[in-house]
């Protein structure tokens, strides 16, 4: 397809797990956003990728997250011994610089 | 530090008719862009409209339209000719434009519309 994609779409996992999240950008965008949705804090931006820059990871809540993206495209998640307050949904986006940003479906992480 | 606020959780509106959704930003950089994003409730984010700080004209797309008071610090959104499918949540959103800004979007906290038939 032509949007973004993100598998899974749902995912469900026992606190202490570790989870990764997959976000297949549109094809030539060259920045990538995660950001997390959750009811008590609505939408928080987590990291930033442009090109071939350093990433900004000012967003992440703590250490347990990090996130790469390889090639330029192709971004994973991965948060770290997951806790109950980590259950939201993550949503990527991509956009070309300065562009409007264009958002996938999401991942609806739930921790049990 | 950037600050997006939308005062209304929810309003409703009759078919058919205009409605206008509340957005008041604030911010000390003096480039910036503000953006609209519908959210219905199967999850996804849909990209609706743009204005950019140093755009003379208030931004349109097909029924929305974007209110912008510079001065007043304010973002509204106004979709005309409501349809039931305009039933959704609605985001108004903010980001940096200055050169090694941070390019991150800073979402306001939403506003659940409700279109009646």
């Amino acid at each position: 397809g032509a949007g973004v994609s993100q598998s899974p779409s749902n995912k469900v996992t026992e606190k202490g797990k570790d989870v990764e999240l997959r976000c297949d950008p549109i094809s030539g965008h060259t920045a990538l956003y995660w950001y997390r949705q959750s009811l008590g804090q609505g939408l928080e931006f987590l990291i930033y990728f442009q090109g071939n820059s350093a990433p900004d990871k000012s967003g992440l809540p703590s250490d347990r997250f990090s996130a790469e993206r390889t090639g330029g495209s192709v971004s994973t998640l991965t948060i770290q011994r997951t806790q109950q307050e980590d259950s939201a949904v993550y949503l990527c986006a991509s956009s070309l610089e300065l562009q409007p940003q264009h958002f996938g479906d999401g991942t609806r992480l739930s921790i049990l | 530090a950037q600050k997006i606020t939308q005062t209304q959780p929810g309003m409703f509106v009759q078919e058919k008719e205009a409605v206008t959704l509340d957005c008041t930003y604030d911010t000390s950089d003096p480039s910036y862009g503000l953006f609209w994003y519908k959210q219905p409730s199967s999850g996804e984010m849909i990209f609706l409209i743009y204005q950019g700080s140093y755009d003379q004209q208030n931004a349109t797309e097909g029924r929305y339209s974007l209110n912008f008071q510079k001065a007043r610090k304010s973002a509204n959104l106004v979709i005309s000719a409501s349809q039931l499918g305009d039933s959704a949540m609605y985001f108004c959103a903010m980001r940096w434009a200055s050169s090694g800004s941070a390019r991150q979007l800073t979402f306001g906290s939403g506003t659940q519309l409700t279109v009646l038939p």
